[in-house]
């Protein structure tokens, strides 16, 4: 298995632009999360998704929308890029039953936006 | 919602010395914890999970419920310990639950 992908794995987008992250995993994990990481600031939930068809907003949604069609795929939409946006994003997903939730995590797309 | 709290941002200890990093927990019910790790420049991943009650490169946690804690410890800390560690509660969805990591504490081992 390759576990949780991410593409891509640097980005640099100019204030205003969009752009979509993509994320999938092949573990039939119905549970995906989208995270931001800043600098010093810990990981911070952006979206998170319990099965295909149903999303629901984290802690930190504002500039950021989701879709989930399928249960491999979490795609995350920045429509109007803003610096404040500059972050590590990590995607991850988790099983929904059974003892262990362990969440599994995708290596990350570094984003600047200038 | 089930919160957890790590106090420290930032630990530095020596090569060989004790190491523990604390989270403190803050909900009712049966609290559920996981540690997780970062090595530098690589994705998280599980170090330990409380219902096993593991060593996992000589790391242990246990959960003290009077205390409300779910402290890593390691009695002899080695440079390649050096990393970020999140303290994190079980994904599930509760009605108007959310899934939070702690801040995570980024350990330097000095060698």
């Amino acid at each position: 298995n390759a576990g949780v992908t991410q593409t891509p794995k640097f980005r640099i987008l100019k204030i205003g632009q969009s752009m979509t992250l993509q994320c999938t995993q092949d573990m039939n994990h119905n549970y995906m999360y989208w995270y931001r990481q800043d600098p010093g600031m810990g990981l911070k939930l952006i979206y998170y998704s319990v099965g295909a068809g149903i999303t629901d907003k984290g802690e930190v949604p504002n500039g950021y929308n989701v879709s989930r069609s399928t249960t491999e795929d979490f795609p995350l939409r920045l429509e109007l890029a803003a610096p404040s946006q500059t972050s590590v994003y990590f995607c991850a997903s988790s099983r929904t039953s059974g003892q262990s939730y362990e969440q599994y995590f995708g290596p990350g797309t570094r984003l600047t936006v200038t | 919602a089930q919160r957890v709290t790590q106090p420290e941002k930032l630990l530095s200890v020596f090569k060989g010395a004790p190491v523990e990093l604390k989270c403190n927990y803050s909900y009712s019910g049966s609290p559920e914890l996981f540690w997780y790790v970062q090595y530098s420049r690589q994705r998280l991943q599980l170090l330990l999970r409380h219902i096993s009650r593991e060593s996992i490169k000589g790391f242990t946690a246990d959960l003290n419920k009077g205390e409300t804690s779910f402290h890593l410890k390691k009695p002899f800390a080695q440079e390649e310990d050096s990393a970020m560690y999140y303290c994190a509660p079980p994904p599930k969805r509760r009605a108007g639950n959310q899934f939070y990591f702690g801040t995570g504490t980024s350990l330097t081992v000095i060698p």
